[in-house]
């Protein structure tokens, strides 16, 4: 059962235009989202997160938006460069049940690619 | 610090054989991860230790996997009696508290069982 889904496994976009990256999860106790950039041969890079009790939350070119009521998630790229061309993983994280800290259940990810 | 770092970074292995990874975390973060990601698909949890104690297991580490991580610091994960199935790329991850910016990984080590 995937408690985190992203339905598009790629997307391509043109340089300069927005880019839109798509997350649903099941899983009503997930406190925060968090979305990963990858590229290949390294490890997944944090890139922003947004509070279960938030809407909406900005940095730079970045802006996640979460629809509780569906929950649903996005990650808008404003503008898209060559340079994002990477995957992009929606993660969702948990408590994990008296261990003290928390459990991040990734999406299988999202190649975006950006056309110069 | 660097980061988190990984060793190695690849491991070709017969099927049978067992091999041993290492984690390095960042220095100050207390908590450290272990994850396993198949191709096409995201990371998926494997263990967590909180200092030198492993608090959580995923029903993924079957018995053929151990983890430790002796003195709080580094971390190894061992795999006895290698699958084909064992085949992933194995990431570490350590944070410091409960951040909400998740977790800083290392690059992984990709074992490949032949």
């Amino acid at each position: 059962d995937q408690q985190v889904k992203q339905n598009s496994p790629s997307l391509s976009v043109q340089e300069g235009r927005i880019s839109i990256l798509n997350c649903d999860y099941t899983n009503s106790m997930f406190d925060y989202f968090l979305w990963y950039k990858k590229y290949p041969a390294e490890g997944p890079t944090f890139l922003i997160s947004i509070s279960s009790i938030k809407d909406k939350n900005e940095d730079g070119r970045f802006t996640v938006f979460l629809n509780k009521s569906a929950k649903h998630l996005s990650l808008h790229i404003v503008p898209s460069q060559p340079g994002d061309s990477a995957v992009y993983f929606c993660a969702a994280r948990a408590l994990l049940s008296g261990a003290g800290s928390y459990q991040l259940t990734f999406g299988k990810g999202t190649k975006l690619s950006v056309i110069p | 610090d660097t980061g988190v770092s990984q060793d190695p970074r690849h491991k070709i292995t017969k099927r049978g054989q067992n091999v041993t990874f290492r984690c390095d975390p960042i220095s100050e973060h207390n908590r450290l991860y272990w994850y396993r990601q198949t191709l096409g698909q995201g990371p998926e949890f494997l263990t967590y230790f909180q200092n030198e104690a492993q608090l959580e297991k995923s029903r993924l580490l079957s018995d053929r996997f151990s983890a430790e991580r002796p003195k709080g610091s580094f971390s190894t994960l061992e795999i006895q009696r290698t699958e084909q199935g064992d085949s992933a790329m194995y990431l570490c991850a350590s944070s410091l508290e409960t951040a909400h910016y998740g977790y800083t990984f290392g690059s992984g080590t990709r074992l490949t069982v032949v």
